[in-house]
């Protein structure tokens, strides 16, 4: 079962536009993490939030993380055609000794030249 | 070898019969997991080998599904008698280090016809 639910599942921008995606998980975190995925095949890791931070910045990419509300928003600032992906939020949780990566959805990011 | 590589890129493969597919991971990384994706989905959780512990196999979706990892290094992921719903891209990833994301290789594509 899918532990992220990414919201919205598409969006339409033009370039130079911020674009914001959202993910909800449900339940204790390590971390939370967002991955890119351009053409349906691998993935590139983003980002990695810690569960005891709160906002984490990458080049033009920002990441919060609310604990309490079990949600994390990824911010891309000053998109641009190459943005062009889906993204997909991933929580990192330990099992039983066992860490587990579990995905979102994900968001279809479409930037309009 | 610095990243992770997958074969065979593309299987297509006739209702029935087996398939085998490959993960060499980045060299030195204990853990590995297998993911599937369908068309237009998010990642579903197969399995993870950590190390020498056994893995947890609890997202395979049938006993036609199973996977080895041998000598700590390579994977091999076999689905037996593949049926049509088994069409999808199956990732394999590794962890980049202990706790900073994963690092995925770029999937097979499997078509059953």
């Amino acid at each position: 079962s899918q532990q992220g639910e990414e919201d919205p599942q598409a969006l339409s921008i033009q370039e130079g536009e911020n674009a914001t995606m959202n993910c909800s998980y449900k339940t204790s975190i390590n971390n939370l993490q967002w991955y890119r995925q351009n053409s349906g095949r691998g993935l590139v890791h983003l980002i990695l939030i810690r569960s005891n931070e709160r906002e984490k910045h990458s080049g033009r990419l920002r990441v919060t993380l609310d604990t309490s509300k079990k949600s994390s928003s990824l911010l891309i600032t000053a998109s641009r055609a190459a943005d062009t992906a889906s993204y997909f939020c991933a929580t990192d949780s330990f099992f039983f000794g066992n860490e587990k990566l579990t995905f979102g959805t994900g968001t279809r990011l479409t930037i309009i030249p | 070898g610095a990243g992770v590589s997958q074969s065979p890129s593309n299987k297509v493969t006739e209702k029935g019969k087996d398939v085998e597919l490959r993960c060499d991971p980045i060299s030195g990384h204990t853990a590995l997991y297998w993911y599937r994706q369908s068309l237009g989905q998010g990642l579903e959780f197969l399995i993870y080998f950590q190390g020498n512990s056994a893995p947890d196999k609890s997202g395979l979706p049938s006993d036609r599904f199973s996977a080895e990892r041998t000598g700590g290094s390579v994977s091999t992921l076999t689905i037996q008698r593949t049926q049509q719903e088994d069409s999808a891209v199956y990732l394999c990833a590794s962890p980049i280090r202990q706790g900073e994301g994963y690092t995925f290789g770029s999937g097979t594509r499997l078509t059953v016809v």
